[in-house]
């Protein structure tokens, strides 16, 4: 079975430009949580959506969107990149919304932007 | 914001050594504390899930405990081995915000 996929696994935008990460979870997961992680510092949660449904928003600016397909997939959007938003960015799936057992995570995207 | 803060933010350690470390957490609205372990090029693997004050949870040769009146939870590494070399990051959960710390380095020398 495979794990949490995401694409693609490296980056490269210019300032100022759109991006568009995407996260297929474990089969049979519902719930998929987004995190950005800077170098040296732990990773920051973004967003979870669970049955396509926001659940949970963290402290980022609008730029960053997010959604969850019928088939439980996800993408994260980001407009108007800056320098700032360069960083491995994370997802995670799990069974329910609120894992009783911890989360799955992916690989990341390396995102830099330039 | 909430502030999780893990310590140390680095080791080294014996191989065979014991060791620890520590997350700290706010005490208040607590739902849950997650323990993982990131080795490098790889993804977060989870270990522990701790919700109640007073769990013990162990994997193998490791461990934790949390404590959520005084807001700490503690990993435990018992005989430490190369392969334990990794990040380990505790995440705090409270209501449908998720907070990670800046994780502590593990490096187990043969």
């Amino acid at each position: 079975d495979a794990g949490v996929t995401q694409s693609p696994t490296h980056l490269i935008k210019t300032r100022g430009q759109h991006v568009t990460l995407r996260c297929s979870p474990i089969s049979g997961h519902k719930s998929v949580s987004w995190y950005q992680q800077v170098l040296g510092q732990g990773p920051q949660f973004i967003f979870q959506y669970y049955e396509k449904e926001e659940r949970g928003r963290g402290n980022f600016p609008d730029r960053f969107s997010a959604r969850q397909f019928p088939n439980y997939s996800s993408e994260l959007n980001v407009n108007a990149l800056l320098l700032g938003d360069s960083a491995l960015y994370l997802c995670a799936s799990s069974l329910e919304g609120q894992s009783r057992y911890g989360y799955t995570f992916g690989s990341g995207t390396r995102l830099t932007v330039v | 914001i909430l502030n999780v803060e893990q310590s140390p933010q680095s080791l080294h350690v014996q191989e065979g050594d014991s060791t620890n470390f520590t997350c700290s957490f706010p005490s208040s609205n607590f739902y849950a504390l997650h323990w993982y372990r990131w080795e490098t090029a790889k993804s977060p693997e989870a270990l522990f899930v701790m919700t109640l004050n007073g769990d013990e949870k162990k994997k193998g040769r490791i461990s934790a405990t949390l404590n959520t009146k005084e807001g700490y939870s503690y990993l435990y590494i018992k005989g430490s081995q190369p392969e334990d070399s990794a990040t380990y990051l505790c995440a705090f959960r409270t209501g449908n915000q998720f907070y990670f710390g800046t994780g502590t380095s593990l490096t187990v020398i043969p």
